[in-house]
């Protein structure tokens, strides 16, 4: 089984400041893992994916996320936030032989001028 | 825009009653999954099919059924709804072989009275 935890809760930053959103997984398996966005009263949004390769993966809208294997963690981050991402992130990850995906409890962005 | 569609966007239901939610899959995707998002949490996942046929189920009682049609649409079907089956029900589609990333649709809410 997998587990995913998503460390904040809440993240309130100024506008144009950097932005790091933590997740941690467990796994006994190999996983892939994602980072998906979720507007108000809107679906999910795939931001970013590892799946293999560079640890370093770059996403939509200007985020980046770093694997760390040793650490079990898969952070988000974005150098300088605007006021459009004020969102709710879901960090998730997926056996590599499976087809659910196991989703955390979700971090809230708010971006305030 | 993920070519996922889902419909109808909102739907309020009494204790008891029977629903159906609709997904129509994006082009080219032969999967389709279904997840529950209760309010202020992580979507959890109740089942997916391919082909057809279910390929694997999450932790939720037989009340939730779904159907796959040919043309990759399908069904979400709860029956003797309870008020905790108020949530955003999120479908989402992808393709074996392409590491099971899944594209989700914009959701139903779905209201139980």
């Amino acid at each position: 089984a997998q587990s995913v935890t998503q460390l904040d809760s809440q993240v309130p930053v100024f506008e144009e400041a950097p932005v790091e959103l933590r997740c941690n997984y467990s796994s006994s398996v190999s996983v892939y893992l994602f980072w998906y966005v979720q507007y108000p009263n809107q679906g999910l949004q795939l931001l970013l994916k590892y799946l293999s390769g560079s640890t370093l993966v770059k996403g939509i809208n200007g985020f980046e996320a770093e694997f760390n294997k040793s650490q079990t963690s898969f952070h988000l981050r974005k150098p300088s936030v605007h006021i459009s991402d004020t969102a709710e992130y879901f960090c998730a990850v997926i056996p590599n032989s499976g087809y659910a995906l196991n989703f955390g409890k979700g971090t809230s962005l708010l971006v305030t001028p | 825009e993920t070519g996922v569609t889902q419909s109808p966007t909102h739907l309020i239901k009494t204790r008891g009653q029977q629903v159906t939610l609709r997904c129509s899959s994006q082009s080219g995707h032969n999967t389709v999954s279904w997840y529950q998002q209760a309010l202020g949490q992580g979507p959890q996942f109740i089942f997916q099919y391919y082909r057809e046929e279910e390929n694997g189920r999450g932790n939720f009682p037989p009340r939730f059924s779904g159907l796959q049609f040919p043309n990759y649409s399908s069904e979400l079907n709860v029956n003797a709804l309870e008020l905790d089956d108020s949530a955003l029900y999120l479908c989402a589609s992808g393709e074996p072989g392409t590491k099971n990333i899944q594209y989700f649709g914009a959701g139903t809410r779905l209201s139980v009275l």
